[in-house]
């Protein structure tokens, strides 16, 4: 059974950071594109990043680039995405999904951006 | 990037009876590979959302047959033969055609 576990989540201040997490079991992680994709209930779902099988190549939507890096562990059947420069509107719960077009859904970890 | 129009934004429906959700996309979703990246998903209340349909028609392991998609181009929809209390919740249309991939803005089922 495929199974996405994300944790990392919390409360930080504007400008600050925070790693989140998503281990990943039931299927060979190597072999799958991995995503984030965040949700909140004024813009709904927005895909934020994919990383490759082999971490080569990384996309992100543009409200991201330059302050969050999506990485993995592939010994260790991990997803990472370090968030940096945190801002209110970044305020969502951010979800870990297989393949680039999301396949298989983690349950989600909340961060929330405020003073 | 390309817009992805739901519609109706809220759908009331009797169990046992059809529905239908429509998606438009403000560019067509056609490929240069040939391909048409168009999904949907289906959100139950307080859960993650899971993919129901892959390339416009094609059914997901363990999505009931009741379940089904349909389209080209820009114009895309997804049926539903007879309404089971299951399948209320909240559900997207995706398209991943055209980086920036992109979500429809949500259609939420109801049971009348």
């Amino acid at each position: 059974e495929v199974q996405l576990v994300e944790s990392g989540g919390g409360l930080v201040q504007p400008g600050g950071s925070l790693r989140l997490s998503c281990a990943a079991s039931g299927f060979t992680f190597s072999d799958f594109w991995m995503s984030w994709v965040r949700q909140t209930p004024g813009k709904g779902l927005e895909w934020v990043a994919n990383i490759k099988q082999d971490g080569s190549e990384k996309l992100y939507v543009d409200s991201v680039k330059g302050r969050f890096t999506i990485s993995r562990d592939n010994t260790k059947n991990s997803l990472y995405l370090q968030m940096n420069s945190l801002r209110a509107e970044d305020t969502a719960l951010y979800y870990c999904a297989r393949e680039w077009d999301f396949d298989f859904w983690g349950q989600g970890a909340l961060v929330t951006v405020s003073s | 990037d390309v817009v992805m129009t739901q519609s109706p934004l809220s759908l009331p429906v009797t169990l046992g009876q059809p529905a239908s959700i429509s998606c438009r996309s403000s560019q067509s979703l056609v490929h240069s590979d040939g391909n048409t990246y168009l999904n949907w998903f289906h959100q139950r209340p307080g859960q993650s959302p899971r993919r129901l349909i892959y390339k416009v028609s094609n059914r997901d392991s363990g999505v009931p047959d009741r379940f089904s998609g349909s389209g080209s181009g820009t114009d895309f929809t997804l049926k539903i033969s007879r309404v089971e209390a299951e399948d209320v919740g909240v559900y997207y249309c995706f398209q991943g055609t055209h980086w920036v991939w992109t979500f429809g803005q949500g259609t939420k089922v109801e049971i009348k």
